[in-house]
């Protein structure tokens, strides 16, 4: 399995600032995911990041309010821009198995409460 | 009609006890299908795949029904430590992004 972490583990923001979320991976992985996952709901998949290509973004999310970088095959950024508390949540990125494996390996999570 | 559906229970049951749950998918087409289980305030972790022959893994049985398009997983002799909320995933046929449902919750009880 991958050892994924992520920074912060937590964060409390004010609205209308925005977060910058890291995710590291311990080898290299071609498809990272970034999902987002409220109290009692289901994992919501935000994008898919890619290296060397723009990130494909779900029904419902958009490039401006969470730009996404991969500019390496272990590591991704998501911000969540100009933050409202609607943006509450736990944010987690995912790898695939390796050697390219259907089944996913999560980071232990972002939680980000918005004031 | 969500694309996956799960009972979000919970389920309080006594150590020692059988449980049962099922998971719905809405794509006939669907590939894929696992069980991931998370604690409390924890990432998700695989549990098993579900094959189209049923597997099992100790304790735990997955099964897969095309025809009425679900799927189940079966928890015998629940332990105190089976506690967690057990989400269930399906991959489109051709797709590669995993879709989850919103989860079941069990708590064992001593």
């Amino acid at each position: 399995s991958a050892v994924i972490s992520q920074k912060p583990s937590r964060d409390i923001c004010q609205r209308g600032t925005s977060l910058t979320i890291q995710c590291q991976v311990d080898s290299q992985v071609t498809m990272m995911f970034w999902y987002r996952q409220q109290p009692g709901q289901s994992l919501t998949l935000i994008a898919t990041a890619n290296q060397g290509s723009e990130a494909t973004y779900e029904s419902g999310f958009v490039i401006d309010k969470f730009p996404i970088s991969r500019p390496n095959l272990t590591f991704s950024t998501l911000t969540v821009s100009n933050m409202s508390p609607e943006d509450s949540s736990i944010y987690l990125c995912s790898v695939e198995g390796r050697q390219g494996g259907e089944t996913q390996y999560f980071g232990p999570g972002t939680r980000l409460l918005v004031l | 009609r969500k694309e996956v559906e799960q009972d979000p229970g919970p389920f309080n049951v006594p150590e020692g006890a059988t449980v049962a749950f099922n998971c719905t998918y809405s794509n006939s087409a669907s590939q894929s299908f696992f069980w991931y289980r998370q604690d409390c305030r924890k990432e998700p972790k695989l549990l098993m795949s579900v094959y189209s022959s049923g597997n099992e893994d100790g304790r735990f049985t997955a099964q897969l029904n095309r025809a009425s398009q679900y799927i189940s997983l079966l928890i015998r002799d629940s332990k105190l430590s089976d506690s967690a909320t057990y989400l269930c995933a399906v991959i489109p046929t051709g797709g590669f992004k995993t879709i989850f449902g919103a989860g079941t919750r069990l708590f064992v009880k001593a």
